[in-house]
């Protein structure tokens, strides 16, 4: 049974440009949650969605954006990116909207702003 | 004062040795209590999970959550080179999983063979 897939695995980009990250659920999970991993650092959280639905967001700036899709697929949109957006995007999904308890996390697209 | 306090470590033990790897934490709408390991360049992989305050024993792993204190703590008997991982601590509250996960900054763990 496939994981949480992310894509891509990595990702250089330019200061001010935009970047799309993906993520595919494991089969029959509803829920996607995305995660921001700065080195050194613990992930922080910054949307999550379920049956396509926003359902939470962290604090981050609007140029972070996100959607679900039917197939319950995600995107993760970042606008003007900045050399502080480099990190590690991590996509969890669970089956529900649940308590942490039931997320599995992908591996996540290490994102290199330069 | 952040939410969640970790040591960063690195923490390096021998092997066979007893782990002891703890959080702090100050939101006392926190409920549940997560241990994640991490592996360099992968996600993270749930080890342990604790609803509100008391203990969980899983194999070698234990997880203690102690409420009163605001403290939780994950024991690793036996330690193996293979546990040499980052180890995250998480929690979140009850609210339906709207505000996500709060991580620890993760403590490097080095077991020396």
């Amino acid at each position: 049974d496939a994981g949480v897939t992310q894509s891509p695995t990595h990702l250089i980009k330019t200061r001010g440009q935009h970047v799309t990250l993906r993520c595919s659920p494991i089969s029959g999970h509803k829920s996607v949650s995305w995660y921001q991993q700065v080195l050194g650092q613990g992930p922080q959280f910054i949307f999550q969605y379920y049956e396509k639905e926003e359902r939470g967001r962290g604090n981050f700036p609007d140029r972070f954006s996100a959607r679900q899709f039917p197939n319950y697929s995600s995107e993760l949109n970042v606008n003007a990116l900045l050399l502080g957006d480099s990190a590690l995007y991590l996509c969890a999904s669970s089956l529900v909207l649940g308590q942490g308890y039931g997320y599995t996390f992908g591996s996540g697209t290490r994102l290199t702003v330069v | 004062q952040k939410e969640v306090e970790q040591d960063p470590g690195p923490l390096s033990v021998p092997e066979g040795a007893i782990v002891s790897l703890n959080c702090t934490y100050s939101n006392s709408a926190f409920q549940y209590f997560m241990w994640y390991r991490q592996y360099s360049r992968k996600g993270p992989e749930l080890l342990m999970y604790t609803y509100s305050s008391g203990n969980k024993e899983d194999g070698r792993f234990t997880a203690q959550v102690d409420k009163s204190s605001k403290y939780i703590s994950l024991f690793i008997r036996d330690s193996q080179p293979s546990d040499s991982a980052t180890y995250l601590c998480a929690m979140s509250g009850s609210g339906g999983g709207a505000d996500g996960l709060t991580f620890g900054k993760g403590t490097h763990l080095i077991i020396q063979p």
